[in-house]
């Protein structure tokens, strides 16, 4: 199946720094990506979606100049989480498809990013 | 690492039952999980068992898991037109790092 690499895996950072993840579709143009949060023994939060080439769309309670999500091209979106505190600490997903005709539907997901904010 | 596999396909009529089955290898899951994923729409949690039960059901959503096959299913009974859609299993182990299945695209034909 396809791949999905999302960078870092683990970070640790100070408060009031900035983190930067990234995600990347290895072997197919992600015309939507999809940012999730997990919080402790709780589900997936969607975020965000972003469209290549266009401003992300964020869910309700979201801040959007907090979490700064870019997609410019169609292999790699990035999520900038600003001034970061340690609430924001969290387990952070991303997931890319390709809407773009065809079958191919599926929604392949990264392996995540744990952020402890320090 | 830790692996989560599904089926990519499902075709069922309306008004059938649609089981849609979920195999993974991590025994340290504490929770598996059913998402749902409409056409350019994100994940929708459907529901979750906790690894030490063996079925949970929610209206028309019945979980089954067997712990010593690993194996997860989600049958949805009386299938309806909008319940097409891509579903995803995931496990979540005691690190609350989700692995998800690739997903299965289900197909309900009038």
């Amino acid at each position: 199946g396809a791949v999905v690499s999302q960078h870092p895996s683990r970070v640790i950072c100070k408060s009031g720094t900035s983190v930067k993840i990234e995600c990347r579709s290895l072997d197919f143009q992600a015309t939507t990506m999809f940012w999730y949060r997990q919080f402790p023994k709780q589900s997936l939060m969607l975020m965000a979606t972003s469209n290549e080439g266009s401003k992300a769309t964020y869910e309700q309670g979201v801040e959007k100049d907090k979490f700064l999500i870019n997609h410019a091209s169609l292999t790699l979106s990035t999520l900038t989480v600003t001034s970061a505190h340690p609430e924001d600490s969290s387990f952070y997903i991303c997931s890319a498809r390709n809407l773009r005709g065809g079958m191919r539907t599926e929604a392949f997901f990264g392996q995540g990013t744990r952020l402890t904010v320090v | 690492g830790e692996d989560v596999e599904q089926s990519l396909f499902l075709s069922v009529r309306e008004g059938d039952s649609s089981v849609i089955n979920c195999t993974y290898t991590d025994s340290s899951s504490t929770y598996l999980y059913w998402y749902k994923q409409e056409p350019g729409a994100g994940l929708q949690l459907l529901t979750y068992i906790f690894s030490n039960m063996d079925m949970k059901q929610d209206q028309r959503l019945t979980v089954l898991l067997n712990k010593k096959d690993k194996h997860l299913s989600l049958r949805i009974a009386d299938t309806q037109t909008g319940d097409s859609a891509i579903y995803f299993c995931a496990e979540g182990n005691a690190g609350n790092m989700l692995t998800f299945g690739g997903g299965t695209r289900l197909m309900v034909k009038p």
